[in-house]
């Protein structure tokens, strides 16, 4: 158990829309980021917040955002969704440090 | 740019020792990760080396850095069938924020009774 939680644990939706999903860090963790894992590859990067702000980002389009919370909380959202999105998505939290901390990851499908 | 290769697959009998092979190619690592993951499930962090390392061993894992050829390699002792899942090796950049770990494509690692 890394305390690390993700909601939903599956999501359908379709092309088009608009998805947020939601991660706790462990309290303590001021750093969270965000991979996405497509069937059979490795996670991407996303994205880091650190203290509430954008920390470092991949290459992925703006319409993938982010905001952390003061209560070790923090969400992706994605608008416009393309099938090509259908993937794991992963959040993992820190101090900052060397050691990283990952969720079981929200499963989400694009129809 | 960055990139981390693995092999696809690996397959040793229950018992053996498992090696699991990662090369990389930006020498400006600061980190190198072992993370595992089982079927439907996140990552779990098994170790990780800092880039000044020649090798770090804990229980059963032994890891193995070699910053001249930038390899990297994973050694399971005494593999147990629960050690079957997909091993990842992943990279820290230097001045990157540590939360950008470059990821390898994965290591199926299958274990026979």
């Amino acid at each position: 158990e890394t305390g690390v939680t993700q909601s939903p644990t599956h999501l359908i939706k379709t092309r088009g829309q608009q998805v947020t999903l939601r991660c706790s860090s462990q309290s303590g963790h001021n750093t969270v980021s965000w991979y996405q894992q497509a069937l059979g590859q490795g996670p991407q990067f996303i994205f880091q917040y650190y203290r509430e702000e954008e920390n470092g980002r991949g290459n992925f389009p703006p319409r993938f955002s982010g905001l952390q919370f003061p209560n070790y909380s923090s969400e992706l959202n994605v608008n416009a969704l393309e099938l090509d999105d259908s993937a794991l998505y992963l959040c993992a939290s820190g101090t900052g440090d060397s050691e990283q901390y990952f969720g079981p990851g929200t499963r989400l499908t694009v129809t | 740019g960055e990139d981390v290769e693995q092999s696809l697959f690996l397959s040793v009998r229950e018992g053996d020792s498992s090696v699991i092979n990662c090369t990389y190619t930006d020498s400006s690592s600061t980190y190198l990760y072992w993370y595992k993951q089982e079927p439907g499930a996140g990552l779990q962090l098994l170790t990780y080396i800092f880039s000044n390392m020649d090798m770090k061993q804990d229980q059963r894992l032994t890891v193995l850095l070699n910053k001249k050829d930038k390899h990297l390699s994973l050694r399971i002792a005494d593999t147990q069938t629960g050690d079957s899942a997909i091993y990842f090796c992943a990279e820290a950049l230097y001045g990157g924020s540590q939360g950008n770990l470059i990821f390898g494509k994965g290591t199926k690692l299958s274990v026979k009774p």
